[in-house]
């Protein structure tokens, strides 16, 4: 079974400096996905970045990218320029790639919750 | 813009009682799943389903149960709810075999009383 950590429980940012979530994982697979998931108070999930494990390029979008260690099991966000609407719970998320039918599951870690300051 | 769409943002109900949550896709995905978040806890998976009247356990389906008799509802049943079922329960669906991970629901905040 997998297993996915987030070993910062809350965070806090000033507006405009930059943040990075730790994330690690554990599996003995060799083919996977890994996601960040942003959940503001308003409670909607949503998808912020995704990473395919046999890339080698770190995902980015705009603001959000990723430092992926697939050696050491890790997989961190970075958010730069940090905004007031950044203010939300995240979580990291770990896939196993194509499993069959029913195997398509997501293993959440805990949340870091994050807190950015005017 | 796709949705996933839970009938119920807050819902109170009484011990006992059973407890229906609704949740409705529009992307024809193949696979829904049934999250309760805790604090502390994160996203603990209840049930799933990849199919059609199909649905598999996840790791604490004690207590609910499920339904799947169209591909785009998925319906999360209570049986006889108990105060320690009171949570946030969040449904969401993926398709593509997961690879771009999962679209959720804005969640059912349940209390039982």
């Amino acid at each position: 079974a997998q297993t996915v950590t987030q070993s910062q429980p809350e965070m806090s940012v000033q507006e405009a400096e930059t943040v990075t979530l730790s994330c690690t994982y554990d599996t003995s697979e060799n083919n996977y996905y890994l996601f960040w998931y942003k959940q503001p108070p308003s409670r909607q999930m949503i998808l912020v970045i995704r990473q395919e494990a046999y890339k080698q390029q770190n995902a980015t979008e705009n603001r959000f990218s990723v430092n992926f260690q697939k050696a050491a099991k890790s997989f961190s966000l970075k958010i730069s320029d940090s905004q007031l609407g950044d203010t939300a719970m995240y979580f990291c998320a770990f896939m196993k790639r194509d499993s069959g039918a029913g195997s398509y599951q997501l293993t959440f870690g805990k949340g870091t919750k994050l807190s950015v300051i005017p | 813009d796709v949705k996933v769409t839970q009938s119920s943002r807050y819902l109170v109900k009484r011990t006992g009682e059973k407890v229906f949550l609704e949740c409705v896709q529009d992307m024809d995905h193949e696979n829904m799943f049934w999250y309760r978040q805790d604090p502390g806890l994160g996203l603990r998976l209840i049930y799933f389903s990849y199919d059609v009247k199909m649905k598999e356990k996840g790791d604490i389906p004690e207590g609910y149960s499920v339904s799947r008799e169209k591909k785009e509802r998925f319906s999360l049943i209570l049986e006889s709810a108990s105060t320690n079922q009171t949570s946030m329960y969040l449904c969401a669906s993926s398709g593509g075999q997961g690879r771009y991970g999962y679209t959720f629901g804005s969640g059912t905040r349940l209390t039982v009383v």
